[in-house]
């Protein structure tokens, strides 16, 4: 069985500080995983994925996630966060051998203060 | 602008009624998932298509059928609609040998 776990439904933080939104998995086998926001009343934008490769991935938007096997995480993070970036934050996970349909988690809503 | 068309955007419609939601993928997709987002039970995976073939299935009801077409569009088909029916019903597509999606906006089914 597949899973994803976003530990943290609200995250704040200032203008301009780093930002972190943690996401942890469960999958049988090699992850696929990725990061999407959804701003209100509008569908969800892909930002980036893992596959194979560099544990860092660079996204749209300037953020990148870095992901851990030893501690089956793929933390979403960004350098200097922008209030534009508040939105709802999605952390999900596929297999192509189930399809590539995805296992989302609960979301993290994030405010960035001016 | 992510290539994936969704209509109705809103539909209202009473409890017992039968609704059906329309996807146009992005051009040259041939997978097609179907998700729906409510706020008990977050984002669920309902049904996938390939090329006009079922793939895989989620949690949708028997209620719930979808298809898709020779145009590779799909639709979504609700029945015996209940008032806990009522949430955000997602279309996404994706290429073969892609394994991200690109998602519709969305249709916000209300059933009264």
């Amino acid at each position: 069985a597949q899973s994803v776990a976003q530990p943290e439904d609200q995250v704040n933080v200032a203008e301009g500080n780093p930002l972190t939104v943690k996401c942890t998995y469960s999958v049988s086998g090699n992850p696929y995983l990725f990061w999407y926001v959804q701003y209100p009343n509008r569908g969800l934008q892909f930002l980036l994925k893992y596959i194979t490769g560099d544990n860092l991935v660079k996204g749209s938007y300037g953020f990148e996630a870095e992901f851990n096997k030893s501690q089956t995480s793929f933390h979403l993070k960004k350098p200097s966060a922008l209030v534009s970036d508040s939105a709802l934050y999605f952390c999900a996970v596929s297999s192509p051998n189930t399809g590539n349909q995805f296992y989302f988690g609960t979301g993290t809503s994030l405010t960035v203060i001016p | 602008d992510s290539g994936v068309t969704q209509t109705p955007k809103h539909l209202i419609t009473a409890t017992g009624q039968r609704v059906t939601l329309r996807c146009s993928p992005r051009s040259g997709d041939l997978s097609v998932y179907w998700y729906q987002q409510s706020l008990d039970q977050g984002l669920q995976f309902l049904i996938q298509y390939y090329n006009g073939e079922e793939r895989a299935k989620g949690n949708i009801l028997e209620r719930f059928s979808a298809q898709q077409f020779p145009d590779l569009h799909s639709e979504l088909n609700l029945s015996s609609l209940e008032l806990g029916d009522s949430a955000l019903y997602f279309c996404a597509s994706s290429v073969e040998g892609r394994a991200e999606a690109f998602f519709g906006q969305g249709t916000r089914l209300t059933v009264v």
